[in-house]
């Protein structure tokens, strides 16, 4: 697929809100995601929404979907030094079958 | 519930060798994809199975193959390994891989090669 866009690097303070922006390129998505990966493990699926959705809140987590500009954005609420890690978004897309197409990564700091 | 198993978490091989990779799903998950992550090209899709089938296909060379058992386990193999085959291997599992059901995915294969 094409390129899923995400800043590479975000600091916030501990206490702080997050927000971790991505622009995705598939409008006919159906799903979009939020992975978080920490060093040396696998990728954790933190939460995802359906394309005919604007909004998800799931406890500290909201998620954004813009559909008319293809934006998605991810905010973590009273972020901790346990939640620095790499956040990915990713879409669904459909060649023969369905496939993820993943953004860069957001390397997510939290500072004491 | 179990999660996606995969093995070996290491491995260390050379250039010109072959290796096998295995994954579990998660109990009743009948779609296995599989993942390369590495820091230059980021998380690329290598293949997906279900019931058996390959169903989808990155854009990987032939040296890259895998399938799916009847238990729905999966393994990858690469052929001819080369340098840059070294990355994490990532397998991940759903329901049904329709588009409409998350993957879960293992904590991967680390593979090195020499």
């Amino acid at each position: 697929g094409e390129d899923v866009e995400q800043s590479l690097f975000l600091s916030v303070r501990e206490g702080d809100s997050s927000v971790i922006n991505c622009t995705y390129t598939d409008s006919s998505s159906t799903y979009l995601y939020w992975y978080k990966q920490e060093p040396g493990a696998g990728l954790q699926l933190l939460t995802y929404i359906f394309s005919n959705m604007d909004m998800k809140q799931d406890q500290r987590l909201t998620v954004l979907l813009n559909k008319k500009d293809k934006h998605l954005s991810l905010r973590i609420a009273d972020t901790q030094t346990g939640d620095s890690a790499i956040y990915f978004c990713a879409e669904t897309y459909r060649s023969s079958g369905y496939a993820l197409n993943f953004g860069k990564g957001t390397s997510l700091l939290v500072t004491p | 519930k179990a999660g996606v198993t995969q093995t070996p978490r290491y491995l260390i091989k050379t250039r010109g060798q072959q290796v096998t990779l295995s994954c579990s799903p998660i109990s009743g998950h009948r779609s296995v994809s599989w993942y390369q992550q590495t820091p230059g090209q980021g998380l690329q899709f290598l293949f997906e199975y279900f019931s058996e089938t390959q169903r989808n296909k990155g854009n990987f060379p032939g040296r890259f193959s895998g399938r799916q058992f009847s238990n729905s386990r999966s393994e990858m193999n690469v052929s001819t390994l080369e340098l840059g085959d070294s990355a994490l291997y990532l397998c991940a599992s759903s329901l049904d891989g329709v588009g409409n059901q998350p993957q879960h995915f293992g904590d991967g294969t680390r593979l090195s090669i020499l």
